[in-house]
C-alpha cells in the first residue's frame, strides 16, 4: 500500500531534549516536505527536500532541521524543543516538486513542556 | 511573494444543498492550486487540482473547482452537500517559477443534517 508512515504519532517532551520525528515513504517520490498545523495558522511548511542531498527552507524553518540521505526518509530534528514548537506535524510526499499531489502522513502531535 | 487566503473561517450548509468555499491567491507566475481535505484526527487528502487547461476542473467524492484568473479565485463546489462532507479544508498554491507551496488558513464546513 503506497503510504507516508510518520512516528511517533504523538510526543510528549520537555524543554530543551532533542527529538527526532521520522517519515518515510514508499513510493519514490522526489519531494517531501513537512508541515506545522497551528489553529488559525492552516498548514505552514518548514523545510522541504528536491531529492537526496537537497533541502531547503519553507516559511518557519527556525528550530528545526531536516536531512535526505536516503530518498524514502525525510526525518524533522529538534535540537532544543522549545513550548512554541508545540503543534501537529505532518509530513507529505510527491512525485515531483511542482504539478503532483501531496501524500501527507497521519501527523505527529507534540507538546514542549 | 505567493500567497492564499481563504475568507471564511466557517461555512454552514443545510444538507442537499449547494455549497462554495472560497479561495483567492496571490503569485507572480503561473499558478498551480490545490483543494485538500482533513477530516478529523487525520491527515491532508487531496481533493483536486488546476495546473493547465480547464477551468473547471473535477475531482473527488463530487467537488469541483473553477479557476478564475481575472479573480485570482478557485472557489470549491459541489452541487448537493452531504453530512460526511463536514470537515476542514485547504486551498494551496504553488508558483510555477518556486519550490514552495503556501496553504490556506482552512475552512470549517459544517453540512447540517
Amino acid at each position: 500500500e503506497a503510504q507516508v508512515t510518520q512516528n511517533p504519532r504523538y510526543l510528549i517532551t520537555v524543554t530543551g531534549k532533542k527529538l527526532t520525528v521520522t517519515c518515510s515513504q514508499n513510493m519514490n517520490h522526489e519531494y517531501m516536505s513537512w508541515y506545522r498545523q497551528d489553529p488559525g495558522l492552516g498548514l505552514r511548511q518548514i523545510y522541504y527536500s528536491m531529492n537526496v542531498e537537497v533541502t531547503d527552507k519553507g516559511d518557519v524553518p527556525e528550530g528545526y532541521k531536516v536531512s535526505r540521505k536516503e530518498k524514502r526518509n525525510f526525518p524533522l530534528i529538534l535540537e532544543s524543543p522549545s513550548p512554541n514548537q508545540t503543534s501537529l506535524y505532518f509530513c507529505a510526499s510527491s512525485l515531483d516538486r511542482v504539478r503532483e499531489t501531496q501524500y501527507f502522513g497521519p501527523g505527529t502531535r507534540l507538546l514542549v513542556l | 511573494a505567493q500567497s492564499v487566503a481563504q475568507p471564511e473561517d466557517q461555512v454552514n450548509v443545510a444538507e442537499g444543498n449547494p455549497l462554495t468555499v472560497k479561495c483567492t491567491y496571490s503569485v507572480s507566475g503561473n499558478p498551480y492550486l490545490f483543494w485538500y481535505v482533513q477530516y478529523p484526527n487525520r491527515g491532508l487528502q487531496f481533493l483536486l487540482k488546476y495546473i493547465t487547461g480547464d477551468n473547471l476542473v473535477k475531482g473527488s467524492y463530487g467537488f469541483e473547482a473553477e479557476f478564475n484568473k481575472s479573480q485570482t479565485s478557485f472557489h470549491l463546489k459541489k452541487p448537493s452537500a452531504l453530512v460526511s462532507d463536514s470537515a476542514l479544508y485547504f486551498c494551496a498554491v504553488r508558483d510555477a517559477s518556486d519550490d514552495k507551496i503556501i496553504f490556506g488558513k482552512g475552512t470549517r464546513l459544517h453540512i447540517l443534517p
